[in-house]
């Protein structure tokens, strides 16, 4: 069945570094994908999607490209804030529209 | 403009008893999904209904739970004789227009079961 493997955490940056969140899918057809972040207290929010191969999500200066390649969507940001403190969750679904989700990675950052 | 609510918030029950869990979506959206998020871990897919009925159950783990949206909007998640393991944020999802695959989460019901 479908699944997504994301990056184990917890990850802590200082402010202003480079963030990379990796995640891979397995899936049988076409997937739309997401990353998904859930802030301290608040419930999940989209961050951004890719509906086909090559595409580009972006949000808040997040970004992310479907790569079907090497069946990845790896979650950059050049320059985090103490805000982006949160859960990043990768997830895919299928035409079914349900979502299946990777384990989520923590992310701490440090003024 | 009200988001998809749930309630409770929290529920702490114990071994054996009955519960359910209340969702409330967006307005005019047809689809409600039902997700379990066990600490540690992402969202687990339960179940997904298309306006009334249960398009898509596979995810419910046994027959301790069941789910049901008589009217197409306000759906109930109920889980039978608790169990410690049923311990989770149960989390509600609504979408709306056909072919926009985006669902709009709840805050979630944290079930402590004693």
């Amino acid at each position: 069945g479908d699944s997504v493997t994301q990056m184990e955490g917890p990850v802590t940056l200082s402010e202003e570094a480079f963030l990379t969140i990796n995640c891979t899918y397995t899936a049988t057809g076409y997937p739309s994908l997401f990353w998904y972040v859930q802030y301290p207290g608040e419930g999940l929010q989209l961050l951004l999607k890719a509906t086909k191969a090559d595409d580009k999500g972006s949000n808040k200066g997040f970004e992310a490209t479907y790569r079907k390649e090497t069946t990845s969507f790896h979650l950059e940001k050049g320059s985090v804030q103490v805000s982006d403190s949160a859960v990043y969750f990768c997830a895919l679904s299928d035409n079914d529209y349900k979502l299946s989700f990777g384990a989520g990675t923590t992310v701490t950052v440090r003024a | 403009g009200a988001g998809v609510s749930q309630t409770p918030s929290n529920k702490v029950t114990e071994k054996g008893k009955y519960v359910e869990l209340r969702c409330d979506p967006i307005s005019g959206h047809t689809a409600l999904y039902w997700y379990r998020q066990s600490l540690g871990q992402g969202p687990e897919f339960l179940i997904y209904f298309q306006g009334t009925g249960a398009a898509d159950d596979s995810g419910l783990p046994n027959d301790r739970f069941f789910a049901v949206r008589p009217e197409g909007s306000v759906s109930t998640l109920k889980i039978q004789r608790t169990e410690r393991g049923d311990s989770a944020v149960y989390l509600c999802a609504s979408r709306g227009l056909a072919g926009d695959n985006e669902q709009f989460f709840g805050p979630g019901t944290r079930l402590t079961v004693l």
